[in-house]
């Protein structure tokens, strides 16, 4: 158990719908990031944020979205879903910003989009 | 534009022998390289990592070796145990906190 937590496990639903993805970093991580697995691909970084401010930012489409509040956990919203946003949709945390730092992962979100 | 690649998508490997998990890049600026195993069901899980002035770090059964001239990193277990069957991601990072990952190998050892 990595300490971090993500909500849903599973998520299945239609094209063009939004949803919401939830992930609490472990006690003590300032650090949050977001990461998409599709099929047969390694980990896509979608983006990263740092106590509350966005600090980096991967391959992630405008249709989808993050913050990060002041508790510290994360959401990722993702909108007008697409077959290809199918995947699995982790979440990592780390004590403080710097890819030096450990990463401890979630579990993950897969998401069907039908 | 695949800046990190696994070519072996699976590797099979008798208990006891030595397994090696191959990896390349193209960008010569990575500056930290990582190795996760993820098992099924779980999220990856951190094993080891190098810096771009080494050549070597070992801990444990895991030594990881990178050969910067030939932009090569390879991830060397040794003895093998079945519990160590497991999919394997690199990543490597431009000294920022995005971490550019592998597509992963797949490493199944029997007894």
């Amino acid at each position: 158990d990595s300490g971090v937590t993500q909500t849903p496990k599973h998520l299945i639903t239609a094209t063009g719908q939004r949803v919401t993805l939830r992930c609490s970093p472990r006690s003590g991580d300032l650090s949050v990031y977001w990461y998409q697995q599709s099929l047969d691909q390694g980990l896509q970084f979608l983006i990263q944020y740092y106590n509350g401010e966005e600090r980096a930012k991967g391959n992630i489409l405008e249709r989808f979205s993050a913050q990060q509040f002041p508790d510290l956990h994360s959401e990722l919203n993702l909108s007008s879903l697409e077959l290809g946003d199918s995947a699995l949709y982790f979440c990592a945390s780390s004590v403080i910003a710097g890819s030096y730092n450990e990463q401890f992962f979630g579990p993950g979100t897969r998401l069907t989009v039908l | 534009d695949q800046q990190v690649k696994q070519n072996s998508p699976s590797l099979s490997v008798q208990e006891g022998r030595i397994s090696i998990l191959n990896c390349d890049y193209t960008n010569s600026m990575f500056d930290y390289f990582l190795w996760y195993k993820k098992y099924p069901a779980e999220g990856p899980t951190f094993l080891i990592s190098i810096s771009s002035i080494k050549d070597k770090n070992e801990d444990g059964r895991f030594t990881v070796f990178l050969n910067k001239s030939a932009k090569h990193l390879s991830l060397h277990i040794v003895p093998s145990q079945p519990g160590d069957s497991a999919v394997y991601f690199c990543a490597a990072s431009l000294g920022t906190d995005k971490l550019i990952f592998g597509t992963g190998t797949r490493l199944q050892v029997f007894p």
